[in-house]
């Protein structure tokens, strides 16, 4: 079983529109990472809350560890936001971390 | 300025040969990790070091061996390569050296991997 799941696999956008992004766990975590990742590229930290909202320029994530949920909101989208999304949950247990497969984010001018 | 760099970028191996992919650190961190991500699965933790000990292991295949010469260092040896092992590797660091936080993980730009 995956134990992150985002949501949606794929979102295209208009220059300037705003993007929502979820995620969402199958066991309970206390700590959730947001990561951004170009086309073969590496990953890049975008976000880290475990629990709340937080904010980072355009960008802002809501956990709710209660729900085994967090979503990261993309406000004024621009074409460079373009690439993979990827949210991470790290397992209690065993402290290993867990990504999601990812929302491809494409925005078009 | 890349504070984590892997080697090679791309690398092309033929099936049943044995390859290193290198992996170094300047950020002065105590735990680096391997990950690996291929078209059919999501991004997957491989091994996790800290002060050159192996922490943690998700990998089931011995064929995959980490190799730390030097703190800052965590080479990934495969041997007996396959097609499926054909995917994209990336090295991690993070400054604490006793889990896999997710909180300060930075990661290397990968190596692409092709297994013919």
């Amino acid at each position: 079983e995956q134990q992150v799941q985002q949501s949606p696999a794929s979102l295209v956008l208009q220059e300037a529109e705003n993007a929502e992004l979820q995620c969402s766990f199958s066991i309970f975590t206390n700590q959730v990472q947001w990561f951004y990742q170009r086309p073969g590229g590496r990953l890049v930290s975008l976000l880290y809350n475990p629990s709340g909202t937080k904010q980072s320029g355009r960008l802002t994530s809501t956990t709710v560890i209660k729900e085994r949920r967090s979503s990261l909101h993309i406000s004024s989208s621009q074409i460079t936001d373009s690439g993979t999304y990827l949210c991470a949950m790290e397992r209690h247990s065993n402290n290993r971390i867990f990504f999601g497969d990812g929302t491809q984010l494409v925005v078009k001018p | 300025d890349p504070k984590i760099i892997q080697k090679p970028k791309y690398l092309v191996a033929v099936t049943g040969s044995e390859k290193i992919l290198i992996c170094e650190q300047y950020l002065g961190h105590n735990a680096m990790y391997w990950y690996r991500q291929s078209a059919k699965k999501p991004l997957e933790f491989m091994f996790s070091y800290s002060y050159q000990k192996l922490m943690d292991n998700q990998t089931a295949s011995s064929r995959f061996q980490p190799q730390s010469s030097k703190k800052n260092h965590l080479d990934l040896q495969i041997t007996a390569l396959k097609p499926d092992d054909s995917a994209t590797y990336f090295c991690a660091s993070s400054q604490d050296g006793g889990g896999t936080s997710a909180e300060t993980l930075y990661f290397g730009s990968g190596t692409r991997l092709t297994v013919l």
